[in-house]
């Protein structure tokens, strides 16, 4: 069965730091993995997706990473901003179920 | 292009009662997915539908049904409605089923509040 785990569950950093959230999941066998953010009481905001074939997605100051053999994946987020305090969950796409699971997800917190 | 619409955004139920929620999806896509998100549970996995079929489904009880339409907008009935029901309930489209490795996205949610 599919767990996805992301440490820590909240992070506080002042701004212009660069930060790196983690995920990991227990079964390599999966079709990609999605990282999202969400602003309280609202919806999810698609951020990176990355194939299982792939090993990095960039998107302005975004990076994310995977590394299925070990079962991780990392989103760098360079010169954090306030207006970067969110949630970050990563999802993964199971190969075996054809489901998304969820990590619990990081709050994020940029310290003006 | 317009983005995943929900309605209603809010909603207050009492105990007992049923309700309704509906989720369009982008133009073009064909697979909505139905999420429920509580602050104990995070977000879990209701059912996915595709081409007006229901393609996969959550470990959720029988009182939460959904349907899709041909014009690929779909809804989500919860009956008997119980306190632990209340939760953001969270819709996403994509253009194929979930199991071909595309991306997801996501409506801004209906609020439900069961009193």
């Amino acid at each position: 069965k599919q767990e996805v785990t992301q440490i820590p569950a909240a992070l506080s950093v002042p701004e212009g730091e660069n930060l790196v959230l983690n995920c990991s999941f227990t079964d390599s066998a999966i079709y990609n993995l999605q990282w999202f953010r969400q602003d309280p009481g609202k919806g999810l905001t698609s951020l990176l997706l990355i194939q299982s074939s792939q090993r990095e997605q960039t998107s302005g100051r975004l990076n994310a990473s995977l590394d299925k053999s070990s079962g991780r994946s990392t989103l760098y987020i360079a010169a954090s901003q306030p207006g970067d305090s969110a949630t970050y969950l990563c999802a993964v796409l199971n190969s075996s179920a054809s489901k998304i699971i969820f990590g619990s997800g990081t709050r994020l917190s940029i310290r003006p | 292009k317009a983005g995943v619409t929900q309605t209603p955004r809010y909603l207050i139920k009492t105990r007992g009662q049923q309700v309704t929620l509906s989720c369009s999806p982008i133009s073009g896509h064909r697979s909505v997915s139905w999420y429920q998100q509580t602050p104990g549970q995070g977000l879990q996995f209701l059912f996915e539908y595709f081409s007006e079929t229901q393609r996969n489904k959550g470990n959720f009880p029988g009182r939460f049904s959904g349907r899709q339409f041909s014009n690929s907008r779909s809804e989500m009935n919860v009956s008997t409605l119980e306190l632990g029901d209340s939760a953001l309930y969270l819709c996403a489209s994509s253009f194929v089923r979930q199991g071909n490795n595309n991306e997801q996205f996501f409506g801004p949610g209906t609020r439900l509040t069961v009193l």
